[in-house]
């Protein structure tokens, strides 16, 4: 089956713990990309990678950092989480051009106390 | 920057009843698409619009996209409880980066 698998699904936290959210897909997709999702906001993207070795800021990169080491990988490392980064987070990818729309994964809701 | 936004913001309609959610870009959209959220899901993607005054059907849901390339809106006929969820429209913000708009919750009351 076609998908991206995200985990932790649930993750609580300490302020300053580093943490790593994985996120993997089966599709050989060259385009990955990580979003968050607060209330009113709708998603806003962290950072994308259009293929291996290759990542670029989106609108909200601020307190993460990605690699993209493989085809199928693309993590999301939070070196030194805040509260106000308490959020539900998707990752997601898709063929160049989202010709197909984006596939997502399940989401990971974290939150940073 | 590009700005895609979304109205209403949220819809509580009567089972049976027709909803209509709307998209507006800041900017001319070279294609726009539609995605579901479930509650407690992820967002999953119903169609791409690409031509001007392209409008598409699935089953009892409408989409249009407007002539100038601007804005976009989904329509339901008949809503059924299984409508539910929150609807996003999403245009392109350079290559391979999508804009979402902040999505319109649906609660349908049977």
């Amino acid at each position: 089956e076609a998908q991206v698998t995200q985990n932790p699904r649930y993750l609580i936290t300490v302020t300053g713990k580093k943490l790593t959210v994985t996120c993997s897909q089966n599709m050989n997709h060259e385009y990955m990309s990580w979003y968050r999702q607060d209330p009113g906001l709708g998603l806003r993207q962290i950072y994308y990678s259009m293929n291996v070795e290759v990542t670029d800021k989106g609108d909200v990169p601020e307190g993460y950092k990605v690699s993209r080491k493989e085809k199928r990988n693309f993590p999301l490392i939070l070196e030194s989480p805040s509260p106000n980064q308490t959020s539900l987070y998707f990752c997601a990818s898709s063929r160049p051009g989202q010709l197909d729309g984006y596939t997502f994964g399940s989401g990971t809701r974290l939150t940073v106390v | 920057g590009q700005q895609v936004m979304q109205i209403p913001q949220y819809q509580h309609v009567q089972e049976g009843e027709d909803f209509t959610t709307y998209c507006n870009s800041s900017t001319t959209l070279s294609n726009i698409q539609w995605y579901k959220q479930r509650p407690g899901g992820h967002p999953v993607f119903l169609i791409q619009l690409v031509k001007s005054g392209e409008v598409k059907k699935q089953k009892r849901l409408t989409f249009q996209f407007g002539e100038a390339k601007k804005n976009s809106s989904l329509h339901i006929t008949a809503t059924q409880t299984t409508d539910v969820g929150t609807y996003f429209c999403a245009g392109p913000g350079g290559y391979n980066k999508l804009i979402f708009g902040a999505g319109t919750r649906l609660a349908v009351h049977p």
